[in-house]
């Protein structure tokens, strides 16, 4: 069975903080992916790498960034966190072609 | 521009029920279609997915309908059971493209199913 886990499940972080949230996958997955989840605004992709440092923006990166230095880890990074990044984070991995297979979310809220 | 729709924010069916939860999307580039299902403070779970060259998949209680020229599909849930409330996510991918775009998924904002005992 697949296990992605996302290292933290709640952080709280100050305005202009540096914030790293971590994500490790287990089954080899080429394929690393960042969304966030807001109410009433679904799932909205941030960044997704397809091999190791390879990485693409997705619909919503500006004030993210994402490091994939390993197959097997993807972390985001928010350079300055800001307020409205307050969210639940979701990490992602898949086989090219296949369903993308999910942690259990990080909780952020940014104060 | 939202070209993965679920116009339903929330759907309520009496247990034992039939629930149908409805999706629609835009861009014609996109040829494989997932379902899935989230519970509050979990990551979503994979549920069924359809490719564009059939019509209907089948997976126990869960059936997945796809209609190409409509641009629609819909996830069938029979019997409905308690433990199906969640909400669940229709997401849509074009595989069979090029670049970026055969890697990653576009979600719809969601259905709230609450099926009642």
């Amino acid at each position: 069975d697949v296990k992605v886990t996302q290292s933290s499940r709640y952080l709280v972080k100050r305005t202009g903080e540096k914030v790293f949230l971590e994500c490790v996958q287990d089954m080899d997955h080429e394929n690393m992916f960042w969304y966030r989840q807001d109410p009433g605004l679904g799932l909205r992709l941030i960044y997704f790498s397809y091999d190791v440092k390879m990485k693409e923006k997705g619909d919503i990166p500006e004030g993210y960034s994402v490091s994939r230095e390993k197959k097997e880890r993807f972390s985001l990074i928010l350079e300055s966190a800001s307020t409205n990044q307050t969210s639940m984070y979701l990490c992602a991995s898949s086989l090219t072609g296949q369903a993308n297979h999910f942690g259990n979310g990080t909780r952020l809220t940014v104060t | 521009d939202q070209q993965v729709k679920q116009n339903s924010p929330s759907l309520s069916v009496q247990e034992g029920r039939i629930s149908i939860l409805n999706c629609d999307y835009t861009n014609s580039m996109f040829d494989y279609f997932l379902w899935y299902k989230k519970y509050p403070a979990e990551g979503p779970t994979f549920l069924i997915s359809i490719s564009s060259i059939k019509d209907k998949n089948e997976d126990g209680r869960f059936t997945v309908f796809l209609n190409k020229s409509a641009k629609h599909l819909s996830l069938h849930i029979v019997p409905s059971q308690p433990g199906d409330s969640a909400v669940y996510f229709c997401a849509a991918s074009a595989f069979g493209g090029s670049g970026g775009s055969n890697y990653k998924l576009t979600f719809g904002k969601g259905t709230l199913l609450t099926v009642n005992p």
